[in-house]
């Protein structure tokens, strides 16, 4: 079995803030973690994934993620917020066995950028 | 051109009414999803399909069903609709390319469903 908690449905952050947006993991096997991020009114784009190589895993438009097997965390970061990077980010796991292939997403966090 | 594309993008419909969400991909991947997306609370896996004569049951499949016409197209059915299923809905698709990792899941634009 396998779960994703997303701590913070909304996150504001001021353009040049640090963004940190939170995520918590279960699972019964060595998880694949993943961060997507989901632009209005698009599909979801993969932002970057851990596959157990290198715990701390960098993505696109400057975003990295780090994780952290006694915490269950895989927390995503970017050091400096933009206008752009307003838009819905979802954590999601996948396990190995039975649960190969099949993503469990988070609930969601919409991050919201002030000028 | 995308290469994964669903069709209709938008979709209004009554109760009781049959209706089929369609997914396409050019992707040549052998795994495709279905999700469904409803404010807070992410993404729900309604039906997935490993190859062309693999289909199974995600976490929410009651009142849906699936066909694999062929390994680029995908179709959801709702043979009934009720009001709760208005939702968003996302095909997906995967495929593991041999490596022994875990494989990327590409998502179409999504087709939003109103039930009425």
């Amino acid at each position: 079995a396998q779960s994703v908690t997303q701590l913070g449905s909304h996150v504001s952050v001021s353009e040049g803030a640090l963004v940190l947006l939170r995520c918590n993991y279960s699972s019964s096997v060595p998880p694949y973690l993943f961060w997507y991020v989901q632009y209005p009114n698009q599909g979801l784009q993969l932002l970057l994934k851990y596959t157990s190589a290198a715990t701390l895993v960098k993505g696109i438009n400057g975003f990295e993620a780090e994780f952290k097997k006694s915490e269950t965390s895989f927390h995503l970061t970017k050091p400096s917020a933009h206008m752009s990077d307003a838009a819905e980010y979802f954590c999601a796991v996948s396990g190995r066995g039975t649960s190969y292939g099949k993503l469990t997403f988070g609930q969601g966090t919409i991050l919201t950028v002030h000028p | 051109d995308a290469d994964v594309t669903q069709t209709p993008r938008n979709r209004i419909t009554k109760t009781g009414k049959r209706i089929m969400l369609e997914c396409s991909q050019t992707k040549g991947h052998d795994r495709m999803y279905w999700y469904r997306q409803d404010p807070g609370l992410g993404l729900q896996l309604i039906y997935y399909s490993f190859d062309v004569k693999d289909i199974n049951k995600g976490e929410i499949s009651d009142g849906y069903s699936v066909s694999r016409q062929a390994q680029a197209k995908f179709s959801l059915s709702l043979e009934s609709a009720i009001p709760n299923q208005t939702a968003l809905y996302f095909c997906a698709t995967s495929d593991p390319g041999g490596t022994g990792e875990t494989d990327t899941q590409y998502f179409g634009p999504g087709t939003r469903l109103t039930v009425l």
